[in-house]
């Protein structure tokens, strides 16, 4: 049981190269989620998907698209990097979308676009 | 979902008890308080939750006063290795609506 994991761990990109981050779970989750975490502050919500087939928008979405391509599995896409994308992305993964479910996160990806 | 403040820093001996507090003043009916620590630069980690009712886990206490508007996180006997951030936070029914603010950064000194 590996729980999140994220793929790739490092990353570096010129400014407007276009990547994705894939994330996968193994709990049977319901939910699934992206953050970005930028240095020295807290985690924000980018995109969010609270079951297999829906997709929304969390805090900061603007340059980022997703997929979820089954209930396992969740990928975050940049069509076309920018030095304000640099920064520590997060997946995780929750039984349910909302209250009462606790949140699993991977071990991130760490992002740097020149 | 209610915002929450917490202080940036805290210190703790190791051994003793670390209560780290949190105000969510504006927390409606529907909404848990979640707490979440990150060691370094790894994925945020789940530790408790609660509604109304205090709770106990094998990691924490969590204290959630009558009126719900604060919240302490006890951890009984701090080691070393608690050293982290502590996320709290809380959530409603919207998934849309889960971002971590800044933390509490708690350093357990021997």
């Amino acid at each position: 049981n590996a729980g999140v994991t994220q793929t790739p761990k490092f990353q570096v990109l010129k400014t407007g190269q276009s990547m994705t981050l894939q994330c996968a779970q193994d709990m049977n989750h319901n939910s699934m989620y992206w953050y970005r975490q930028d240095p020295g502050m807290g985690l924000r919500l980018i995109y969010y998907s609270a079951s297999e087939g829906t997709t929304d928008k969390g805090e900061v979405p603007n340059g980022y698209n997703v997929s979820r391509l089954n209930k396992r599995e969740f990928s975050l896409r940049l069509e076309s990097a920018a030095p304000s994308q640099t920064s520590v992305y997060f997946c995780a993964s929750s039984e349910a979308p909302g209250q009462g479910s606790e949140q699993y996160f991977g071990p991130g990806t760490r992002l740097t676009v020149t | 979902d209610a915002k929450t403040t917490q202080p940036p820093s805290m210190d703790c001996a190791e051994g003793r008890a670390a209560n780290l507090p949190c105000n969510h003043s504006t927390i409606s009916g529907n909404e848990y308080v979640y707490w979440y620590r990150q060691i370094h630069s790894q994925g945020p980690q789940y530790i408790i939750h609660g509604l109304k009712n205090n709770e106990t886990n094998e990691m924490a206490s969590l204290i959630i006063t009558e009126d719900r508007k604060s919240s302490t996180l006890i951890l009984p006997h701090a080691t070393l290795r608690d050293t982290a951030v502590y996320y709290c936070i809380v959530r409603g029914p919207n998934a849309g609506k889960s971002t971590f603010g800044d933390g509490t950064t708690l350093t357990v000194k021997p």
